[in-house]
């Protein structure tokens, strides 16, 4: 069935350093990925998306890109901030029956960023 | 707008007890989901909603039960509370439009549940 894999954590950097969360995934047909943070306490929001092959999402300095022939989305940012904090999450939406999607979750990576 | 509210943040059951956790939104989404959290296992689906009057299973529905009588409104309801049940859980909401899969879900903070 689909599903999500991504790195395990808990990821640990300094400040300023580059971050790469790996993400890949298995799904029949053309599926929509997404990026979502969570921050201490607090529920999900979105990070970044993209819809097809090739589309690159960014949001906050984040960046991912939808890469269709190794199946990954892996998630990148160029100097991480200690507000950067959170658990980030990789999710795929896939049919649910008729015209109806749903999200698919990978089980999240903590990242810890150090002054 | 508020957007997507929950109630309460924290609560304490005992085994067998039935509680009611509510979920609001004011967006005028048409699709609205449960999900809870397991440590270290990402978000599995509970319920989710399609519209008003409209509900259907997610991934982990036994021990739960929803409704939709209104747009706003998505209650999860835990009938016999087990220990298993101790979790996590979010309420989500989303227009799913155009039936692509491209629309993003939005949050509620969450309720914190403990069964003993």
């Amino acid at each position: 069935g689909d599903s999500v894999t991504q790195m395990e954590g808990p990821v640990t950097l300094s400040e300023e350093a580059f971050l790469t969360i790996n993400c890949t995934y298995t799904a029949t047909g053309y599926p929509s990925l997404f990026w979502y943070v969570q921050y201490p306490g607090e529920g999900l929001q979105l990070l970044l998306k993209a819809t097809k092959a090739d589309d690159k999402g960014s949001n906050k300095g984040f960046e991912a890109t939808y890469r269709k022939e190794t199946t990954s989305f892996h998630l990148e940012k160029g100097s991480v901030q200690v507000s950067d904090s959170a658990v980030y999450f990789c999710a795929l939406s896939v049919p649910s029956g008729g015209s109806n999607y749903k999200l698919t979750f990978g089980k999240g990576t903590l990242l810890t960023v150090n002054p | 707008n508020a957007g997507v509210t929950q109630t309460p943040k924290f609560r304490i059951l005992k085994i067998g007890q039935s509680m009611t956790l509510q979920c609001t939104q004011d967006m005028n989404h048409n699709y609205m989901y449960w999900y809870r959290q397991d440590p270290g296992m990402g978000l599995k689906l509970i319920y989710y909603s399609v519209g008003a009057g409209i509900t259907d299973k997610g991934e982990v529905p036994n021990g739960y039960n929803v409704s939709r009588s209104t747009t706003e409104d998505f209650p999860l309801r835990l009938e016999l509370a087990a220990p298993s049940q101790t979790s996590v859980y979010f309420c989500a909401s989303s227009n799913n439009g155009g039936g692509r899969g491209t629309d993003t879900q939005y949050f509620g903070p969450g309720t914190r549940l403990t069964v003993l």
